[in-house]
């Protein structure tokens, strides 16, 4: 069965610098979910959309800017970057419609931002 | 607000043996819950899910957890533990109770050694 895909898996910036981290949802998943895990830390939720607009907003710095496009997949842009946003970055996805029941959310296999 | 709490952040059975991963969640609603289970390098994968229906809830790989809303505990076992299920493990709550699935608030994370 088709997975969440993110890519890059891999990534390493220098301070200062921007990265750009893409996740592509399950076929018919209109929903994408962000997510942050520093080293040794639990999942932080970001941010979230549904149907190509926000629809929740948690621990996301100003710095970083997130967008749904008209196919679903989804980009998380990462400015000024800084030595603590060295992370695990998570997309999951689900199918909109339902709720948590019938929708939990399946996740990629994340993009690990390493800034030097 | 709604949080869960982890207790042990590192868990050492043998093989053969039970495992049990504690959880204890926080909740003003009655909570939908989750275990993730995360191995390295890999992203969260869902084991099993409680969303009010039966207590005793089953899940992938052998794992089941029992919903006790008199202990507001999730608790997560497996009667006999296989090296393979050496990772981390993760409990989350999801926020929104009814309508569309917000984001899963985590836990710190449990991770689970499985001596030969």
């Amino acid at each position: 069965a088709a997975g969440v895909i993110q890519s890059p898996r891999h990534l390493i910036k220098e301070k200062r610098e921007t990265a750009t981290l893409k996740c592509y949802p399950i076929p018919r998943h209109d929903t994408v979910y962000w997510y942050q895990q520093g080293p040794g830390q639990d999942p932080q939720f970001l941010i979230s959309f549904y149907e190509k607009m926000q629809s929740d907003k948690g621990s996301i710095p100003d710095r970083f800017s997130a967008q749904q496009f008209s196919d679903y997949h989804s980009e998380l842009n990462m400015s000024s970057l800084e030595l603590g946003d060295s992370a695990l970055y998570f997309c999951a996805s689900s199918p909109g419609t339902g709720s948590s029941y019938n929708s939990p959310l399946h996740f990629g296999n994340g993009t690990r931002l390493t800034v030097t | 607000a709604q949080s869960v709490t982890q207790l042990g952040s590192h868990v050492s059975v043998s093989e053969g043996a039970l495992v049990l991963l504690r959880c204890n969640y926080s909740s003003s609603v009655p909570p939908y819950l989750f275990w993730y289970v995360q191995y390295p390098n890999q992203g969260l994968q869902l084991l099993l899910k409680y969303t009010s229906a039966a207590t005793l809830v089953k899940g992938i790989n052998g794992f089941e957890a029992e919903f006790k809303k008199s202990e507001t505990s999730f608790h997560l076992t497996k009667p006999s533990a296989h090296m393979s299920d050496a990772a981390e493990y993760f409990c989350a709550v999801s926020p929104y109770y009814g309508g569309s699935q917000g984001n899963l608030i985590f836990g710190k994370g449990t991770k689970l050694s499985v001596k030969p």
